[in-house]
C-alpha cells in the first residue's frame, strides 16, 4: 500500500518565521503535490514536480517554494509565513495516470 | 479556465437510502475524473477514477458515471451507512495536462444518520 507522510499533523509558528513542511512517499512515485485546503476555497495546488529537481507552479504558488533533491522527498517552504498562510496542508504523490494518493495534512498556524 | 462545482454542499440522509453526488465542470476536454473521500481531519482516499473514454466505473456500492459532453458526473452510493459519513469530492485532470495536475470542486458534505 502506498504510504505518504507528511512530518507532522499540528505546526504553530509565528509570522516571519522560515517554515519548512516535508512529504515522503515510498512507492517511487514521479509525480508530487503539494495543496492547500480552506473552507470555502476548496483544495487549490501550490507546487507539483514531475521528477527530482523538477518543479511546477500550480494555481497559487506566491509565497511558497519547493524543494525536490530526492524522488522520495517533496518539501514545502513558506519563506516568511504570514498568516494568511494558516490552513491545511496536503501532500499528494502518484505514479504516471494512477490516481493521487495522499497524506493525512499537514494543520499549519502563523501568528 | 476550468471549473468544478458540486451540488449538493452538504446532505444529510438516513441509513439505508440510495443516493447521488452530483459533480459539473465547464471544460469538457478532461482527461479523466476522479472521485474522493475525506474524512474530518484527514487526507483524501481515491475511491474511483474515471478515464475519459468510459461511462461509468463501479466499486462495491459505488457506482460513478461520466458524461464528458455535458461536463457532469454522478457518484451514486447504495444503501448508505453511517461509515460512509465523509465528504467527498470530485477532480478533473485536463487533457493538456501531462502531469497529473488536478482542479477540485468544493465538495458535498455526507451524513447518514443511523
Amino acid at each position: 500500500d502506498v504510504k505518504v507522510t507528511q512530518s507532522s499533523r499540528y505546526l504553530v509558528k509565528r509570522t516571519g518565521e522560515k517554515v519548512f513542511l516535508e512529504c515522503v512517499q515510498d512507492m517511487d512515485h514521479e509525480n508530487m503535490f503539494w495543496y492547500r485546503q480552506d473552507p470555502g476555497l476548496g483544495l487549490r495546488l501550490i507546487y507539483f514536480s514531475y521528477d527530482v529537481k523538477m518543479k511546477e507552479k500550480g494555481d497559487i504558488p506566491e509565497g511558497y517554494s519547493v524543494s525536490r533533491e530526492k524522488k522520495e522527498r517533496f518539501s514545502l517552504i513558506l519563506e516568511s509565513a504570514s498568516t494568511n498562510q494558516t490552513s491545511m496542508y496536503l501532500c499528494a504523490s502518484s505514479l504516471g495516470d494512477s490516481p493521487l494518493h495522499f497524506g493525512n495534512g499537514t494543520r499549519l498556524t502563523v501568528t | 479556465k476550468q471549473e468544478v462545482t458540486q451540488i449538493p454542499a452538504a446532505l444529510s440522509v438516513p441509513e439505508g437510502e440510495n443516493l447521488v453526488l452530483n459533480c459539473s465542470f465547464t471544460d469538457s476536454a478532461i482527461y479523466n475524473l476522479q472521485w474522493f473521500r475525506q474524512d474530518p481531519g484527514k487526507g483524501l482516499t481515491s475511491l474511483l477514477l474515471i478515464q475519459s473514454s468510459q461511462r461509468e466505473q463501479t466499486s462495491g456500492r459505488l457506482n460513478a458515471s461520466l458524461d464528458k459532453s455535458s461536463g457532469r458526473s454522478t457518484l451514486y452510493i447504495a444503501a448508505s451507512q453511517p461509515g460512509d459519513s465523509a465528504t467527498y469530492l470530485c477532480a478533473v485532470r485536463p487533457f493538456w495536462n501531462a502531469g497529473n495536475m488536478l482542479t477540485f470542486g468544493g465538495g458535498t458534505r455526507l451524513m447518514v444518520k443511523p
